[in-house]
């Protein structure tokens, strides 16, 4: 079966550009979407296809996907960016990677 | 917008079956999108459990899942058959976005429904 794997916890601190990773094999050749959880909450939408940005969500967020990884950027990262990060694709069913927690310190 | 909200017993017993109902408002549920369940074991990663319209279905859980739409009521429902401890989680309907033929994103989520497994 199809796997994503991301890492499990990245660190940035205030004001700096966090990176979150997502692997697969040829992920590039399917779109990426990415979802921000917080604690108690549910995820919310805030890559998708890749590169696209949905209504309501901050310019700070943008995304890449390019052979066999995607990768979310969060510039300027603030303490309101803490919250685990979920990348999802589609083969033949969809597949979750495991989840990144990013901690702003 | 849309808004979705999971309905259902927040305890079922070992074997046997849990249904979960997904109350939509604010859209039509006829219209084109996928509507589907999402799950999360306590203090895990997200699992999709299957999918409305396309019958695509987590593999490792297909033999005892149905998702089904009611049009009447603009709802979906989940049931999940034979179940055991390792089916507690939180349980999210979430609408599916189609970007190519049936395949989608989640681009609308309800909050949550904490379903646990025990005698």
């Amino acid at each position: 079966s199809y796997e994503l794997t991301q890492p499990p916890s990245v660190s940035v601190s205030p004001g700096q550009t966090a990176s979150i990773s997502c692997s697969g094999d040829e992920l590039g050749n399917k779109y990426a979407f990415w979802y921000q959880q917080k604690p108690g909450q549910s995820p919310v939408l805030v890559i998708y296809q890749d590169t696209k940005r949905p209504s309501g969500i901050s310019e700070r967020f943008s995304g890449s996907n390019s052979g066999n990884t995607a990768t979310l950027t969060i510039s300027g990262t603030q303490p309101m960016d803490e919250a685990d990060y979920y990348c999802q694709a589609w083969e033949n069913s969809v597949v979750f990677g495991g989840g990144t927690k990013l901690t702003v310190l | 917008q849309a808004q979705l909200q999971e309905s259902g017993p927040g305890l079922v017993k070992p074997s046997e079956t849990l249904s979960l109902t997904c109350i939509v408002s604010g859209y039509s549920i006829s219209s084109d999108y996928y509507w589907g369940w999402i799950r999360q074991p306590p203090g895990k990663g997200l699992e999709w459990v299957g999918g409305s319209g396309s019958a695509y279905y987590n593999p490792s859980l297909k033999s005892r899942v149905t998702i089904s739409v009611d049009t009447s009521k603009n709802q979906f429902s989940l049931k999940l058959r034979s179940v055991t401890a390792t089916d507690t989680a939180v349980y999210y309907c979430a609408r599916g976005h189609p970007y190519s033929g049936s395949y989608y994103y989640f681009d609308q989520w309800g909050q949550g429904a904490l379903i646990s497994v025990s005698s």
